[in-house]
């Protein structure tokens, strides 16, 4: 069955350091997702990304965020200076459309660990 | 913005025994998703309403969309250890300005064998 991967699975890094979150969606899917999940709390939207472009953000996505599909099957979500509290795990998903009626498969995350 | 509650955060529960859990807000959505995630991955879609009033069963889960749209419950029926998991519901709305996707804060349910 067709899953989403992430890479790394645990990314440690320093306070004011660059990162980038590495995701290969499903291959048919056309709209790519970016969660986020701090420690104990629950999963927040981040971004979505359509056609090259971002569909919709959260207020979390602010200028450090980005997102890019650099090819045909990668989709990264970049932290340009990481803080303390960007500390969470984050989640790729995708799905064939747009819309409640087609379903978001999550990916099993990357955790950030800022320090 | 849109928020939703979950209620009970968290649940210890005999093998066997039903379970029932509920998720509120106090904004109209679209549609109500229950999903299930387990430690180390992401989450997984369980069942998703449509309908107020929908009622679906997914093996032996039951969830319902509430009538007012605004509330919808999740109902695990003989549960068994591997129904052990944090449950989110999510709430997604959309309009002309585009959509919203909204994660309660969990129920966390353990099985006790």
């Amino acid at each position: 069955e067709p899953e989403v991967t992430q890479t790394p699975s645990h990314q440690v890094t320093q306070m004011g350091q660059e990162v980038i979150l590495r995701c290969v969606p499903i291959s048919n899917h056309l709209y790519f997702y970016w969660y986020r999940q701090i420690l104990g709390q629950k999963v927040e939207f981040l971004v979505s990304f359509y056609n090259n472009e971002i569909s919709e953000k959260s207020e979390i996505f602010d200028d450090q965020f980005s997102v890019e599909r650099p090819d045909g099957s990668n989709f990264t979500l970049k932290i340009r200076s990481t803080k303390l509290e960007d500390s969470a795990m984050y989640f790729c998903a995708s799905s064939e459309g747009r819309g409640p009626t087609y379903e978001q498969y999550f990916g099993p995350g990357t955790r950030l660990t800022v320090t | 913005g849109q928020q939703l509650n979950q209620s009970p955060q968290s649940m210890f529960i005999q093998e066997g025994e039903d379970v029932s859990m509920n998720c509120t807000s106090s904004s109209i959505f679209n549609t109500w998703l229950w999903y299930k995630q387990e430690p180390g991955e992401g989450p997984v879609l369980l069942i998703a309403l449509y309908k107020a009033g929908e009622l679906t069963s997914n093996g032996r889960l039951t969830a319902q969309f509430g009538i007012t749209r605004k509330d919808s419950f999740l109902n695990i029926s003989a549960s068994i250890p591997s129904d052990v998991g944090i449950y989110f519901c999510a709430g997604f709305s959309w309009d002309n300005y585009g959509q919203n996707f909204v994660f309660g804060p969990g129920t966390r349910l353990s099985v006790l064998p």
